[in-house]
């Protein structure tokens, strides 16, 4: 069975344009979660997402955006990139997304701002 | 404070050494814990859940302390194989999928 699944794999843009990222969840997983990783650091929750509604936030501008489609695949959204949002980018999945219920990453998404 | 701290390490061990990593975090309310294991420039893979009463998976055995808001896991005859970054991670309070991660342990196995 299929992992969860992320592309790209790499990304270079410059600062000020907009970048899409998307995620294919494990087959079954009804909730996707997005986290950033930069080097050095743990992730930081960004968004989840279960049955296409927006179920959680983490501290982040609004530049940053995402959607789930009824598929349960993802997409995040980044305007108006910066230096320092250069970082892995990293899908989660989960059945339910709660609590208990472990999440699984996919390979992530480097993106490289220059 | 950050809500889960750890030491990043790095923790240099011979191959079959013991290595005990911890953890503690801030919101007495957390439900839920785990650790995830990252190797370098990958994703991170969930290694176990962490429950009140201690579980064990082969070598590897993860304790919960509610009291001292306290998580450790063990590792007992390191492998090279198990050179990586291990995450301590802790559930936002609620039934929500939102992760907290600790900055994570550097392990370094040597032969």
């Amino acid at each position: 069975d299929a992992g969860v699944t992320q592309s790209p794999t790499h990304l270079i843009k410059t600062r000020g344009q907009h970048v899409t990222l998307r995620c294919s969840p494990i087959s079954g997983h009804k909730s996707v979660s997005w986290y950033q990783q930069v080097l050095g650091q743990g992730p930081q929750f960004i968004f989840q997402y279960y049955e296409k509604e927006e179920r959680g936030r983490g501290n982040f501008p609004d530049r940053f955006s995402a959607r789930q489609f009824p598929n349960y695949s993802s997409e995040l959204n980044v305007n108006a990139l910066l230096l320092g949002d250069s970082a892995l980018y990293l899908c989660a999945s989960s059945l339910e997304g709660q609590a208990h219920q472990p999440q699984h990453f996919g390979d992530g998404t480097r993106l490289s701002i220059l | 404070r950050k809500e889960v701290e750890q030491d990043p390490g790095p923790f240099n061990v011979p191959e079959g050494a013991t290595v005990a990593f911890n953890c503690t975090y801030s919101n007495s309310a957390s439900q839920s814990f785990f650790w995830y294991r990252q190797d370098c420039r990958k994703e991170p893979k969930l290694l176990m859940s962490v429950y009140s009463s201690g579980n064990e998976d082969g070598r590897f055995t993860a304790q919960l302390n509610r009291a001292s808001q306290y998580i450790s896991l063990l590792i007992r005859d390191s492998k090279l194989s198990d050179s990586a970054t291990y995450l301590c991670v802790v559930n936002q309070v609620g039934n929500t999928g939102k992760l907290i991660f600790g900055q994570g342990t550097t392990l370094q196995v040597k032969p």
